[in-house]
């Protein structure tokens, strides 16, 4: 079976700090997909990265950056100089593919909370 | 382009009603999905489509049923509402599986009561 698991309930920091969410994955197919999510007060979910089992490579897009690391079945997520737009729960997720079936399996979410 | 368009975004039933949550995509994607969202839960998986004609079972399906006439639409059906599907239902679409980007709908938050 699959499994995310997100440690972090709500982590709550001021503005301009960094901030890391972590996310640790549980999973047995060699082939997999790593996501994160954000949904935002208004309620929608917002597609932010997807990595491959066999890219092990650190990704950066302007303050966000990802740190994917197999030996420790981590994925996690870094805000550099954190905005209060980047207030929001954060979804790390796994690509279901156990016995043929398709999907995402979800972690419980980070809320985040960036304080002014 | 409207993307994962999700119908209606609030209601209110009575224990034993049934209802219909409407989902419509216009991207041609193949992969359709439902998912619940509890509080503090994350997003389960409900049911998912592969293509018209085709569904099958995710994590939480009892209570639920589908059907996947077109591959733009991708109704999901509550017979016999309980307090238990008290959440928020989120369609999504993908233009395959086995990992490619998901596009969620707005979501529609349902209250048995």
């Amino acid at each position: 079976a699959q499994k995310v698991t997100q440690a972090q309930t709500e982590i709550s920091v001021v503005e301009k700090e960094d901030v890391t969410l972590d996310c640790v994955y549980e999973t047995r197919d060699t082939t997999y997909y790593l996501f994160w999510y954000k949904q935002p007060p208004s309620g929608e979910l917002v597609f932010l990265i997807r990595r491959n089992s066999f890219d092990e490579q650190n990704e950066i897009s302007g303050r966000y950056s990802w740190n994917f690391q197999k030996s420790t079945s981590s994925f996690n997520f870094t805000i550099t100089a954190s905005q209060v737009v980047d207030s929001a729960v954060y979804f790390c997720a796994l690509s279901y593919s156990g016995g043929g079936a398709d999907g995402l399996t979800f972690g419980k979410g980070t809320h985040l909370i960036i304080q002014p | 382009n409207a993307g994962v368009t999700q119908t209606p975004k609030f209601r209110i039933l009575k224990i034993g009603q049934s209802m219909t949550l409407q989902c419509t995509q216009d991207m041609n994607h193949n992969y359709m999905y439902w998912y619940r969202q509890d509080p503090g839960m994350g997003l389960k998986l409900i049911y998912y489509s592969v293509g018209a004609g085709i569904t099958d079972k995710g994590e939480v399906p009892n209570g639920y049923n589908v059907s996947r006439s077109t591959t733009e639409d991708f109704p999901l059906r509550l017979e016999l509402a309980a307090p238990s599907q008290t959440s928020v239902y989120f369609c999504a679409s993908s233009y395959r599986g086995g990992g490619t980007e998901a596009f969620f709908g707005q979501g529609t938050r349902l209250t048995v009561v």
